[in-house]
């Protein structure tokens, strides 16, 4: 079964400083991997995905990802934090040949300092 | 834009009573899902639908049903509420066979079970 980790459950950067988010997954086959963002109040925000072929992606808002396959990590990034960041962000490894499609992280909630 | 509506942002209701929680898509999306947001144990999927009348349960079935009469709505149904489902709900759709699509979320319902 595919599982994901996301070992920080909270984390804290002064803005402008950079910041990386990791998750770790378990899945067999090749994964579809996604990042979400969550706004207080609010249901969550495609940040990227990776399905296959570069293994640096970029997403929305500045944020970018790499897949590294052997350390089964997709560590999202960004070089400079906007007070607006804060917020929670969910690592999610989607499975081919399933309806039932995503398994999220736990998430990491991000608090951003002035 | 893909919108997913939840028909209620806030909602509070009485132990044992009987709960339904509407959502609606429009975007003529086959998959259709419930989702239940609790701090530190990220989303967990209740239950989710690929098609009108289908269903499958997902990881925390209990206590609750679903019903999709026309693909674009898909409710959530609590048949005798208890406190322990106090939880913020997400309601989430995407095409189906295309698993690695992103899903789309509502803004969440957030129910207190009294």
């Amino acid at each position: 079964a595919q599982s994901v980790t996301q070992p920080d459950i909270h984390i804290t950067v002064s803005e402008g400083a950079s910041l990386e988010l990791r998750c770790n997954y378990s899945y067999g086959a090749t994964p579809y991997l996604f990042w979400y963002v969550q706004s207080p109040g609010q249901g969550l925000q495609l940040l990227l995905k990776y399905f296959s072929g570069d293994t640096l992606v970029q997403g929305i808002k500045g944020f970018e990802a790499e897949f590294k396959r052997s350390q089964s990590s997709f560590n999202l990034r960004k070089p400079s934090v906007h007070w607006s960041d804060a917020a929670e962000y969910f690592c999610a490894v989607g499975s081919s040949g399933s309806a039932r499609q995503l398994t999220f992280g736990s998430g990491t909630q991000l608090t951003v300092l002035p | 834009d893909v919108k997913v509506t939840q028909s209620s942002r806030y909602l509070v209701k009485r132990t044992g009573e009987k709960v339904f929680l509407e959502c609606v898509q429009d975007m003529d999306h086959e998959n259709m899902f419930w989702y239940r947001q609790d701090p530190g144990l990220g989303l967990r999927l209740i239950y989710f639908s690929y098609d009108v009348k289908m269903k499958e349960k997902g990881d925390i079935p209990e206590g609750y049903s679903v019903s999709r009469e026309k693909k674009e709505r898909f409710s959530l149904i609590l048949e005798s509420a208890s406190t322990n489902q106090t939880s913020m709900y997400l309601c989430a759709s995407t095409f189906q066979g295309y698993s690695n699509q992103p899903q789309h979320f509502g803004d969440g319902t957030r129910l207190s079970i009294l």
